[in-house]
């Protein structure tokens, strides 16, 4: 199976701040990264899909990039409504596997 | 407005059995691939199984040969059969339209719990 990791684990930040969470794939998997926002009790939320493509409805302050085993998640200016948690997620194998997760919380 | 509601989790002995129900309002679960995702209290999101639009089936490792994917077109349902069940089965259950071409997993349901305790 296709491991994914995600770094940092967790971090703190102010409201306004540029973050950026990066997730690395055991293998190439071309541009097949996914990522999602969860809020506590509540199910995943779909940001980017395909690398860098936003999904629709999501703010533009998010945005992603990467492609081969190196992906970035980044929100240019971090908002209330952000601290939450990120997972990334291949989709080049069938044994679709998610990152370990990023906390975001409140400096 | 496209949507999905889980059901059916709940306490259960281990080697128990329960099924999950996932009802879909504002598409065709049949002319989707549909997954199962888990996530157990306090840790990270597992895929755990998928229905293809055709029928077919697949499994993460971790359930092969205990849970079963299936799906009432005539529902609009997807539900999750789960046999032989342990403690380490403890999780909330989403249910999720995907993989779609991208491989994305949109919408989720909320969610359902399943605890495996005696």
């Amino acid at each position: 199976d296709i491991q994914m990791t995600q770094s940092p684990s967790s971090l703190s930040a102010s409201v306004g701040d540029r973050v950026t969470i990066t997730c690395r794939a055991s293998q190439s998997i071309s541009s097949y990264l996914n990522w999602y926002q969860q809020k506590p009790g509540k199910a995943p939320k779909l940001l980017i899909y395909a690398a860098s493509s936003l999904q629709s409805g999501v703010p533009s302050r998010f945005s992603g990039s990467g492609s081969g085993t190196d992906f970035t998640l980044t929100i240019s200016s971090l908002q209330p409504e952000d601290f939450a948690t990120y997972y990334c997620q291949q989709s080049y194998s069938t044994r679709f596997t998610f990152g370990p997760g990023t906390k975001v919380d409140i400096k | 407005e496209v949507q999905l509601v889980e059901s059916g989790g709940g306490l259960i002995q281990p080697g128990g059995s329960l099924r999950l129900s996932c009802a879909a309002s504002g598409f065709t679960v049949s002319s989707n691939y549909m997954s199962w995702v888990r996530q157990a209290p306090g840790k990270g999101l597992e895929w755990v199984s998928v229905i293809y639009s055709g029928g077919s089936t697949y499994y993460a490792d971790s359930v092969k040969g205990r849970f079963t994917i299936s799906r009432d077109n005539s529902k609009n349902t997807l539900y999750l059969q789960m046999n032989s069940l342990r403690a380490e089965d403890t999780a909330v259950y989403y249910c999720a339209r995907g993989p779609t071409i991208a491989g994305l997993f949109d919408p989720w349901g909320q969610g359902t719990l399943v605890t495996v305790s005696s």
